[in-house]
């Protein structure tokens, strides 16, 4: 159990839509990543968020956004949504930002979306 | 730019034999190297982490891992599986000081009763 929350734990889209995901960090976090885990792959990158501002991103396109909260809490939002971003999203909290490599990352659960 | 390889996608051990995953890192500067797992259904767990102190890594439930700079391997090993070790295993990097991880591709780890 890591304190980190994600909701929802599955979701069924169709192409084209939008879809919000949500990340409730581990008390006294201020940092949050979020992570796409296609099936049978790694984990990839997608961006990071530090006390609300965007503090790093991965090679996404720009309808992948997101959103982070004074409470620590967070979003990603996904438009247009394609077949291939069928795949498990994770968020991981973490105390620092910039400077925080040796702060360990505590992942949730998932959220699985799945694009028709 | 920085990259992660785990040799084997799937690897299995007979309950009490060594386990041992592989993992080789890219990278242009010193990497901090984590490895974490994941059980089915489940986020990741941090197993261990390597960053610049003591080159053999204990991790949590046996395992260690040992960074070895010439030959850009960390790989992972405990002495006697059990069967609580079946899951899958990622190995991690992260360049900046943002800790924005770069993961494997993952192994598979079956251990055989």
């Amino acid at each position: 159990e890591t304190g980190v929350t994600q909701s929802p734990t599955h979701l069924i889209k169709t192409r084209g839509q939008q879809v919000t995901l949500r990340c409730s960090s581990q008390s006294g976090h201020n940092t949050v990543s979020w992570y796409q885990q296609a099936l049978g792959q790694g984990p990839q990158f997608i961006f990071q968020y530090y006390r609300e501002e965007e503090n790093g991103r991965g090679n996404f396109p720009p309808r992948f956004s997101g959103l982070q909260f004074p409470n620590y809490s967070s979003e990603l939002n996904v438009n247009a949504l394609e077949l291939d971003d069928s795949a498990l999203y994770l968020c991981a909290s973490s105390r620092g930002g910039y400077g925080a490599t040796q702060e360990t990352q505590y992942f949730g659960p998932g959220t699985r979306l799945l694009v028709l | 730019a920085q990259s992660v390889t785990q040799l084997g996608s799937h690897v299995s051990v007979s309950e009490g034999a060594l386990v041992l995953l592989r993992c080789n890192y890219s990278s242009s500067v010193p990497p901090y190297l984590f490895w974490y797992v994941q059980y089915p259904n489940q986020g990741l767990q941090l197993l261990l982490k390597y960053t610049s102190a003591a080159t053999l890594v204990k991790g949590i439930n046996g395992f260690e891992a040992e960074f070895k700079k010439s030959e850009t391997s960390f790989h992972l090993t405990k002495p006697s599986a059990h069967m609580s070790d079946a899951a899958e295993y990622f190995c991690a990097v992260s360049l900046n000081a943002g800790n924005m991880l770069t993961f494997g591709g993952g192994t598979r780890l079956m251990v055989k009763p």
